[in-house]
């Protein structure tokens, strides 16, 4: 069936440090990936996305990169902060309105 | 009204009641959907609703019976639900692939 890959599952980095969080997609179709932020007890929060028709999307410290070829996608955390620390969960828009969501890396973000 | 709101907050109940759970946007989305949370996993989804009409059910069992009676509302209907389906129940809606999530029900199924 259709899958979403997403490493690591943690990851742990000094404050000021950079974070990676990697997916993988199966439909070569899909042509929307939002990644998503999830504090403990709270609702997804969209924090940034990318279509297929860009490689590239910066917002301030976030970054998310698009390799339609590889079908992989990254999210990039710069100057981390102990705030950044939560859940985030990459996704991918399939055929039909589905979404299906990576398994998640929890991130802490040690002061 | 630009977001997704959900009722109850809190639901506990026992494997013989009925329940329902209520989801609302005023955003004009015309697709809608349930998702099932467990702890630390990502949501799943359970079934998506475009322009009103039932588009995908993902093998969810017949104790959950959705119902969209407009562009603007998404029930799920709880029936002899098990231990197991405690969980937080998300519903979210879009208008093309933006999707927005409403807060959440925290279900506890005795």
């Amino acid at each position: 069936g259709e899958n979403v890959e997403q490493h690591p599952s943690t990851l742990s980095v000094q404050e000021g440090d950079s974070a990676v969080i990697k997916c993988t997609y199966s439909d070569s179709a899909s042509n929307y990936f939002p990644w998503y932020k999830q504090e403990l007890g709270k609702r997804p929060q969209l924090i940034i996305d990318i279509r297929s028709n860009v490689g590239e999307k910066k917002d301030q410290r976030i970054a998310v990169t698009l390799n339609k070829t590889a079908k992989h996608f990254s999210l990039h955390i710069t100057e981390t902060q102990p705030e950044d620390s939560a859940v985030y969960f990459c996704a991918a828009l399939y055929t039909g309105n589905q979404f299906y969501f990576g398994t998640g890396t929890s991130l802490t973000v040690i002061p | 009204d630009t977001e997704v709101t959900q009722t109850p907050k809190h639901l506990v109940m026992g494997m013989t009641n009925k329940k329902s759970l209520k989801c609302e946007q005023h955003m004009g989305h015309r697709a809608m959907y349930w998702y099932k949370q467990k702890a630390k996993k990502p949501p799943e989804l359970m079934f998506v609703y475009s322009y009103e009409k039932l588009s995908i059910n993902e093998s969810v069992p017949s104790r959950f019976s959705p119902e969209c009676p407009n562009s603007s509302l998404l029930n799920l209907h709880l029936h002899a639900l098990q231990p197991e389906d405690s969980a937080l129940y998300l519903c979210a809606s879009s208008l093309s692939d933006e999707q927005f999530f409403g807060p959440g029900t925290r279900l506890t199924v005795l």
